[in-house]
């Protein structure tokens, strides 16, 4: 598609179970980010891909966090044991340019955990 | 720690008036610095950038200069339209945005 692409839009599920996010990048952006964003707040950062890899898992909040990148694209961010505070705004990024700022985001995943 | 700083919205403007919207950061080193925007229904998107100080970031018409001394990255357009309706994002890295600056321009 012609931007970046995140699914579901909304996600509204019960304290303790397991969700999965998607992101599908631009084409041929090897570079992709996720953040999240609580109501009132800034972007927070959560991790960065490069390709596969990720060479900054530093703003994964807890283990309950985890992220992979399959085929250079589609990314997908799993929450475990979800909690009432991971409720936010998760938005996904990517960028043409390696180890350079997100170039353009997705409309994001809106999560509420009940 | 490193942090940014924008001035709180909305920001209220006529067509064609001048625009400021201020962003100041804490940093150690010397980051580079970006702005994003968000148009209604839109992602966030790259709009400006700067990488080192004295340098002014351009685009569409906004600028923003990377002032050293005064810790800041305000953000400028000499006359803004309708169609610059939207959410601007102070950034420093790709670790750190600010809150978000809603600006509401009316014909």
């Amino acid at each position: 598609g012609a931007g970046v692409s995140q699914s579901p839009s909304n996600k509204v599920t019960e304290k303790g179970k397991d969700v999965e996010l998607r992101c599908d990048p631009i084409s041929g952006h090897t570079a992709l980010y996720w953040y999240r964003q609580s109501l009132g707040q800034g972007l927070e950062f959560l991790i960065y891909f490069q390709g596969n890899s990720a060479p900054d898992k530093s703003g994964l909040p807890s283990d309950r966090f985890s992220a992979e990148r399959t085929g250079g694209s589609v990314s997908t961010l799993t929450i475990q044991r979800t909690q009432q505070e991971d409720s936010a705004v998760y938005l996904c990024a990517s960028s043409s340019k390696q180890g350079g700022q997100p170039q353009h985001f997705g409309d994001g995943t809106r999560l509420s955990i009940l | 720690g490193n942090s940014v700083t924008q001035m709180e919205g909305p920001v209220t403007l006529s067509e064609e008036a001048f625009l400021t919207i201020n962003c100041t950061y804490t940093a150690t080193g010397y980051p580079s610095l970006f702005w994003y925007v968000q148009y209604p229904g839109e992602g966030l998107q790259l709009l400006l950038k700067a990488t080192k100080a004295d340098d002014k970031g351009s685009n569409k018409g906004f600028e923003a200069t990377y002032r050293k001394e005064t810790t800041s990255f305000h953000l400028e357009k000499g006359s803004v339209q309708v169609s610059d309706s939207a959410v601007y994002f102070c950034a420093l890295s790709k670790l750190i945005f600010g809150t978000g600056t809603r600006l509401q321009v009316f014909p």
